[in-house]
């Protein structure tokens, strides 16, 4: 099983800051069909996820372009480039490229 | 727009069973694989397991394999979670979530207690 680690698992952030979360995989996550499936999702309180981006750095449609994926291999990126109060939850990367699919611990993004 | 609507969810005692539904609208259900995810209480997400278009192909987490079903009825554009052999640390939200997690059921919560 590829084991997911996230930091921080917490950020309090100023809303107009940027804020970064970093995520690595045990193993790489390219596939051998030359994808790479890291997914990286955000939990409002009391919400079910929300897919923000797919396929590392893949904005889902109606996301904000303030959020942005990096990374290849093992190494991951999501940063918020300038956070808003509506950004408060949870945010969680997850690996689609090996069955079981996995998760991180997920990240908790606070507003100071 | 795209919904799945989630419903079965409960308290149940451990070891019985329950199943889960998902119904679907708004997208072409029987093109696109479908995932369930739980999230025990105060928890982080957790993969339970996908099935394909077709409902021929199913794949499980290690914690639910051999005890869980997943299924799907095509020509009712609905998902099932069949679940046996419950324990406590089955208790759980359960979500359903379509393809590449693009869109998400509202959640069931499913309590194992006696």
């Amino acid at each position: 099983e590829i084991v997911m680690t996230q930091t921080p698992l917490s950020s309090p952030v100023t809303v107009g800051q940027p804020a970064s979360i970093s995520c690595w995989s045990s193993q790489s996550l390219l596939h051998s069909d030359g994808n790479t499936y890291l997914t990286w999702l955000q939990q409002r309180p009391g919400q079910p996820p929300r897919l923000l981006i797919y396929k590392v750095s893949n904005r889902f449609s109606g996301v904000p372009d303030r959020f942005s994926g990096s990374g290849a291999g093992t190494d991951f990126t999501l940063k918020i480039s300038r956070v808003e109060a509506e950004d408060v939850g949870v945010y969680y990367c997850m690996q689609g490229t090996q069955f079981p699919y996995t998760f991180g611990q997920g990240t908790k993004l606070e507003i100071k | 727009q795209v919904q799945l609507v989630q419903s079965g969810g409960g308290v149940v005692q451990p070891g019985r069973s329950l199943r889960l539904s998902c119904a679907a609208s708004g997208f072409p259900f029987s093109n696109y694989v479908m995932h369930w995810v739980r999230q025990a209480p105060g928890k982080g997400l957790e993969w339970v397991g996908v099935i394909s278009p077709d409902g021929r192909n199913t794949i499980y987490g290690d914690s639910v394999q051999g005890r869980f079903t997943i299924s799907r009825e095509n020509s009712r554009n609905t998902l099932y979670l069949q679940m046996n052999g419950l324990r406590t640390e089955d208790t759980a939200m359960y979500y359903c979530a379509a393809a590449i997690f693009d869109d998400w059921g509202q959640g069931t919560l499913v309590v194992v207690s006696s």
